[in-house]
């Protein structure tokens, strides 16, 4: 079946560090990646999204690019800030749109 | 616009208790899910209703049953709770969007501890 893998965490970084969060996924046919973020106490807001290959997701300042070659969805931002902590969730959605799979998330703390 | 809402936020139920948790949607969405969130493990699928009328169920099916009492309300019910239970609950809903994306919208969650 489909699944995502993220790199553990935490990731512990300085405010204005590059962040990059590793995420790789299995899945048959071409499914759509998202990125969600958990801030403290609440629900899971989506991030940014990307919806075939070589497409590029963005938003804050985060970005992620949907490798079909490498079955990646990397999500990067060039200079992180003490507000983004928070837990980052790769995910994927399969060919019916009914199942998302989630990786098992990535604490990030940003200090300043 | 208050997007999806779940009460009760918080709970605490002792072992054998029944309980229902509740969601609503105001995005007139068709698609309504139940996930759980465990530590270490992101969020699983307990059941999932593709529209009014209909549901089915996920990854993690076991102890749960569902009622789609409408279109916009989406109900998890616990019969017996166990303490392999104790879990934060959240609902999502999601229409297919542009290209296919099938957003999903989550609510804040509710934290259950069986004891």
């Amino acid at each position: 079946g489909d699944s995502v893998t993220q790199m553990e965490g935490p990731v512990t970084l300085s405010e204005e560090a590059f962040l990059t969060i590793n995420c790789t996924y299995t899945a048959t046919g071409y499914p759509s990646l998202f990125w969600y973020v958990q801030y403290p106490g609440e629900g899971l807001q989506l991030l940014l999204k990307a919806t075939k290959a070589d497409d590029k997701g963005s938003n804050k300042g985060f970005e992620a690019t949907y490798r079909k070659e490498t079955t990646s969805f990397h999500l990067e931002k060039g200079s992180v800030q003490v507000s983004d902590s928070a837990v980052y969730f790769c995910a994927l959605i399969n060919n019916a749109g009914n199942m998302l799979t989630f990786g098992g998330g990535t604490r990030l703390m940003v200090k300043p | 616009n208050a997007g999806v809402t779940q009460t009760p936020k918080f709970q605490v139920l002792k072992t054998g208790q029944s309980m229902t948790l509740q969601c609503a949607q105001d995005m007139n969405h068709n698609s309504m899910y139940w996930y759980r969130q465990d530590p270490g493990m992101g969020l699983r699928l307990i059941y999932y209703s593709a529209s009014e009328g209909t549901t089915d169920k996920g990854e993690v099916p076991n102890g749960y049953n569902v009622s789609r009492l409408n279109k916009r309300e989406f109900s998890l019910r616990l019969e017996s709770a166990a303490p392999s239970q104790t879990s934060v609950y959240f609902c999502a809903s999601s229409e297919m969007g542009l290209a296919g994306s099938y957003e999903q919208y989550f609510g804040p969650g509710t934290r259950l501890t069986v004891t």
